[in-house]
């Protein structure tokens, strides 16, 4: 079965220092990946989603930045966090079956990063 | 305009009451759509998929108008553990990404 690993779960982290928050995915191959972020009451921000190893798609210009060195890899960095930086980090991924049926999402368990 | 617009709520509602939510979504090349269940402080879960002749599972049922575009959630018998925010999302295929709704709190109370 196909399971999703995220960590830190919780990050206290200074501005201006760097960040990286790891997703990997088991049990599954060339799966779309992508992060989101929820601030606090808020709906779900797409930041970056990756269709291959290299292929990243930025969403939102920011201070943040993502890299898929490996097929079920995928890490979301920052060399400098501003406070806005601050909210719920979730990690999830996508399989489009050969009759292009889309699943759904599958969530990490997130990362609640606060910068302070 | 938002790809989709939920009613962010809070529906407050008795236990075993009928509740009903919907949203909207404007692009009409949308071709999946889903309702996520996320309790607080944890990550959305995967509810259930929402299919053109409409689908149920045990208590809730899902519809999708498509001449409308928008798409709906109902829940019968409502338990206290039902209280989530419910996530109305839609996949565009050749975009590779689905869009979210903010969410709708619903609040069952005893």
């Amino acid at each position: 079965s196909q399971t999703i690993h995220q960590w830190p779960a919780t990050l206290v982290q200074p501005v201006g220092s760097p960040l990286s928050l790891e997703c990997t995915v088991e049990g599954t191959s060339n799966p779309n990946l992508y992060w989101y972020r929820q601030a606090a009451g808020r709906g779900l921000q797409l930041l970056f989603y990756s269709v291959g190893i290299g292929q990243i798609s930025s969403e939102v210009p920011q201070n943040l930045s993502a890299s898929r060195p490996q097929d079920r890899q995928f890490i979301l960095s920052s060399k400098k966090l501003l406070l806005s930086d601050s909210g719920f980090y979730l990690c999830a991924w996508s399989v489009i079956s050969p009759l292009r049926e889309e699943r759904g999402y599958t969530f990490g368990s997130g990362t609640r990063l606060t910068v302070v | 305009r938002k790809e989709v617009e939920q009613d962010p709520g809070p529906f407050n509602v008795p236990e075993g009451a009928t509740v009903a939510f919907n949203c909207t979504y404007s692009n009409s090349a949308s071709q999946s759509f889903f309702w996520y269940r996320q309790d607080c402080r944890k990550e959305p879960k995967l509810l259930m998929s929402v299919y053109s002749s409409g689908n149920e599972d045990g208590r809730f049922t899902a519809q999708l108008n498509r001449a409308s575009q928008y798409i709906s959630l109902l829940i019968r018998d409502s338990k206290l553990s039902d209280s989530a925010t419910y996530l109305c999302v839609v996949n565009i295929y050749n975009f590779n990404k689905f869009y979210f709704g903010s969410g709708t709190k619903l609040n069952v109370k005893p």
